[in-house]
């Protein structure tokens, strides 16, 4: 079983602001990894996938990066949109989900 | 491009059965080859993949459920299913039905149905 780890778990940004979240694998899962965002009532949201590659109709303010094990998901300027809750998964080894990061306005 | 929509009733007694529908609308459940998904939600927390089947009836299920699960498909109507059973309150949840962005187990969901929130309780 591969566990996520997203850190941190909560965080309080300003419209403007570049804010970084971090996922984790307990083990290597290559570039096999997702992001999404979630918004109260709503199911999740693809972003981006195979680690970098943007999701048709993401905004380019969202990217990510990484492999193996440390991965991290970049917004360059948060708009009014972006507050919400974002999950990494893996799916290199079926599917398993961070715990979640909840980016809420300071 | 498809949509799916989870159906099936909103409050289970304990120790019973949950049983949820997905319909796949503006699209065939048989073409793709895809691994079509349930993914569920307990309140305010993560989300954690519960097993896929495909149009096959080929069925994977996760380790931490398998002995409660049972997925089924019906080509005919469009349609596959979750049964769940021995419920408890820890099986609370929004239920979601998704599929992979290709006929992979190696592929993030990017088609997700709206979700059904299930109660156990008596």
């Amino acid at each position: 079983d591969v566990q996520m780890t997203q850190s941190p778990s909560a965080l309080s940004a300003s419209l403007g602001d570049r804010v970084t979240i971090t996922c984790r694998a307990s083990q290597s899962v290559g570039r096999w990894l997702a992001w999404y965002q979630q918004k109260p009532g709503t199911a999740p949201k693809l972003l981006i996938y195979e680690a970098s590659s943007l999701e048709t109709g993401v905004p380019s303010r969202f990217s990510g990066s990484g492999s193996g094990t440390e991965f991290t998901l970049t917004i360059s300027s948060l708009q009014p949109d972006d507050f919400a809750t974002y999950y990494c998964q893996q799916y290199d080894s079926y599917w398993t989900f961070g715990q979640g990061t909840k980016v809420e306005i300071k | 491009q498809i949509q799916l929509q989870e159906s099936g009733p909103g409050l289970v007694r304990p120790s019973q059965t949950l049983s949820l529908t997905c319909t796949v609308s503006d699209g065939s459940i048989s073409s793709g080859g895809y691994y079509w998904s349930w993914i569920r939600q307990h309140p305010e927390k993560g989300l954690e993949w519960i097993g896929y089947i495909s149009y096959l009836g080929n069925t994977y299920y996760n380790p931490s459920l398998k002995t409660r699960i049972n997925m089924s498909v019906d080509t005919s109507k469009n349609q596959f299913s979750l049964n769940l059973n021995s419920v408890t309150a820890a099986d609370t949840a929004v239920y979601y039905c998704a599929r992979p962005m290709a006929a992979s187990t190696k592929d993030a969901f990017d088609m997700w149905g709206q979700g059904t929130m299930v109660t156990v309780s008596s």
